[in-house]
């Protein structure tokens, strides 16, 4: 089976930058992704990770370790829209589960002024 | 294009009634899922669909049933609603055939939220 694990809440303030971790435990890794969630809204796309390193993409960066199964999301400049659940997803390879991710519980993050 | 798009937005059921939701994709998407999102539960995948005429079970099938007869459409049915089924509903696509891991990312609907009382 698959193990997806991040902190269930977060908070911090505006301007500040915050981590959000995901361990995973999950046979035929093949890649790991974050979605952002607003409420009562769909999750929307906000990286993804398959190599080790760190990816960047404006305020969000996105880390891998796939030796560790540990990815983190990074958001810098904190903002008040960026108060929302952050999902973590890994994607596994071929057999009867490829296409599937399996996500996370997500992490509520709150941003304060 | 307009994505992903769901119908309907919002449903309400008495037990043991029936309804089928729909999902549509523009984006010649092979793959299409159907989840549940519950409070604290996260996105539990119900049954998804590898290509045109094919379905499989996700983790939580039970109570539902789905068919892809068209590759844009993938339709959800509840033929005896039960109150447990009271939740919001997302669809999602993806590229899925290219075989780089990448074309997994999934495009999700806005949603539907039924409650069945």
């Amino acid at each position: 089976g698959q193990n997806i694990d991040q902190p269930t809440e977060m908070t911090a303030t505006e301007g500040a930058i915050v981590q959000i971790n995901c361990t995973y435990q999950t046979s035929g890794f093949n890649g790991l992704f974050w979605y952002q969630q607003h409420a009562g809204e769909a999750p929307t796309f906000l990286s993804y990770n398959v190599l080790d390193g760190l990816e960047e993409k404006g305020r969000f960066s996105s880390f891998l370790s796939r030796s560790k199964g540990y990815s983190y999301l990074l958001l810098k400049e904190l903002q008040m829209k960026d108060s929302a659940s952050y999902l973590c997803a890994v994607t596994t390879r071929g057999g009867s589960t490829l296409g599937r991710l399996y996500f996370g519980r997500g992490t509520q993050l709150t941003v304060w002024p | 294009n307009a994505g992903v798009t769901q119908t309907p937005k919002f449903r309400v059921l008495k037990t043991g009634q029936s309804m089928t939701l729909l999902c549509a994709q523009d984006m010649n998407h092979e793959y299409m899922y159907w989840y549940r999102q519950d409070p604290g539960m996260g996105l539990r995948l119900i049954h998804y669909s590898v290509g045109e005429g094919t379905t499989a079970k996700g983790e939580v099938p039970d109570g539902y049933n789905v068919s892809r007869l068209k590759k844009q459409n993938f339709l959800l049915g509840l033929e005896s609603a039960a109150p447990s089924q009271t939740s919001v509903y997302f669809c999602a696509s993806s590229y899925g055939t290219s075989g780089r891991s990448s074309s997994y990312e999934q495009y999700f609907g806005p949603g539907t939220r039924l409650t069945v009382t």
